[in-house]
């Protein structure tokens, strides 16, 4: 299996330019979610989705969308790319994380500066 | 937005030492804590997840426990060995919602 599989790796964009982190896993999880990672902030919580056609809103949703029209895929795209937005940005999914003892399997994360 | 707080922030320690570190987190509205580990150039990998007051849990030399009535869980590394370098990463999530909250992170350095 391939697991949570996160493209593209590196991304250089310039201020205004708009463009889809793509997220993908195999592995028939109902939950996934996009964090970013920042220096000394942690992993904050973008926005997560339980279900194919159910998307909603974490800590740090401003300027980023979502959809998930299937069950494997979790676009998150950013419409006018900020300086602020530059991070690093991880994809995770689990099984409903409220069945069960069920923990988060990471994407490899894509690096990502606005100029 | 829930504050998720872990300390130390860093720790170097020899090979052999014994170490933990902590996570602290609200105590009321709790479900859950996972610990994650976290290799430089890697994603986080799970560790435990701890769901009950009082929960032990144990993988190798690495073992968890849980307070949920005061809020905190240890992460304890028994004789510390190169290979256990990382950053340790736990993630509350509250009574309500299906969002995880992470801390910050211990990054831990083992110095042969």
């Amino acid at each position: 299996n391939a697991g949570v599989t996160q493209t593209p790796k590196f991304q250089v964009l310039k201020t205004g330019q708009s463009m889809t982190l793509q997220c993908a896993q195999d592995m028939n999880h109902e939950y996934m979610s996009w964090y970013r990672q920042d220096p000394g902030m942690g992993l904050r919580l973008i926005h997560y989705s339980v279900g194919a056609g159910i998307t909603d809103q974490g800590e740090v949703p401003n300027g980023y969308n979502v959809s998930r029209s299937t069950t494997e895929d979790f676009p998150l795209r950013l419409l006018s790319a900020a300086p602020s937005q530059t991070s690093v940005y991880f994809c995770a999914s689990s099984y409903r994380p409220r069945a069960g003892a069920n923990v988060l399997t990471f994407g490899a994360g894509s690096r990502l500066t606005v100029l | 937005i829930l504050n998720v707080e872990q300390s130390p922030q860093s720790l170097h320690v020899q090979e052999g030492d014994s170490t933990n570190f902590t996570c602290s987190f609200p105590s009321s509205n709790f479900y859950a804590l996972h610990w994650y580990r976290w290799e430089t150039a890697k994603s986080p990998e799970a560790l435990f997840v701890m769901t009950l007051n009082g929960d032990e849990k144990k993988k190798g030399r690495i073992s968890a426990t849980l307070n949920t009535k005061e809020g905190y869980s240890y992460l304890y590394i028994k004789g510390s060995q190169p290979e256990d370098s990382a950053t340790y990463l736990c993630a509350f999530m509250g009574a309500t919602g299906n969002q995880f909250y992470f801390g910050t992170g211990t990054s831990l350095t083992v110095i042969p």
